[in-house]
């Protein structure tokens, strides 16, 4: 079945240092989503990407859907401790394929 | 308030016994999910329906059940099949699969089988 894997799996950062979590899928994908995960909390959607180049931002986060449509990028500039989670892409087709998550630790 | 619910927040049961985790949404949302979450892990999709009366399995669905009578309920049974059901259960809507919608999380189920 598809398979859709990120990296890294953890990083640990100093609050103000960037941050980027990488998605790979091994098929083309119609579109991606990205999903932040607080410790203890349900997934909540940040955004999704449909078009081969494309990128979006939102405040300190950007996001990026590689030309061929088989990777993602998220990055965070400037990280925060409310930036603190887990961040997961997810392939959309008749189902919904999440990848494997960058858990995100933030220092003060 | 429209949303997603799941009940209860926290099950403990006996190794052996089935249980029924509940998931409803009153968002009018045609595809419903059930993910398993292991400590550290990402989520895995356990079944997943496109409409009423219709369901999938996903890439783990052995030692599950579901059903979907109700458009807006899609309960879960994690039966004696399961060999390490201790897991957080989450459940998600949107508007429909194969569309570039959002999907809703419930506040999801942590199961404990002891």
């Amino acid at each position: 079945g598809q398979q859709v894997m990120q990296i890294p799996q953890y990083q640990h950062v100093q609050e103000g240092e960037d941050f980027t979590t990488y998605c790979n899928s091994s098929t083309t994908l119609s579109n991606i989503q990205w999903y932040k995960q607080r410790p203890g909390g349900h997934p909540v959607f940040l955004i999704q990407l449909v078009k081969s180049g494309e990128v979006k931002k939102q405040k300190r986060l950007t996001f990026q859907f590689g030309e061929a449509k088989k990777n993602s990028s998220l990055h965070i500039t400037a990280t925060q401790t409310t930036d603190v989670g887990t961040y997961f892409c997810a392939a959309n087709t008749d189902k919904l394929i999440f990848g494997t998550g960058t858990r995100l630790q933030v220092f003060p | 308030d429209g949303g997603i619910t799941q009940s209860p927040k926290y099950l403990f049961r006996k190794e052996g016994q089935n249980v029924t985790l509940s998931c409803e949404q009153n968002l009018n949302h045609d595809a419903m999910y059930w993910y398993r979450q292991d400590p550290g892990q990402g989520l895995r999709l356990i079944y997943y329906s496109q409409i009423v009366n219709d369901f999938q399995k996903g890439d783990i669905a052995e030692g599950y059940s579901v059903s979907r009578e109700k458009k807006e309920s899609f309960p879960l049974t994690v039966t004696s099949a399961q060999k390490n059901p201790t897991a957080f259960y989450l459940c998600a809507s949107s508007i429909a699969s194969r569309s570039f919608t959002e999907a809703f999380f419930g506040q999801g189920t942590r199961l404990t089988v002891v």
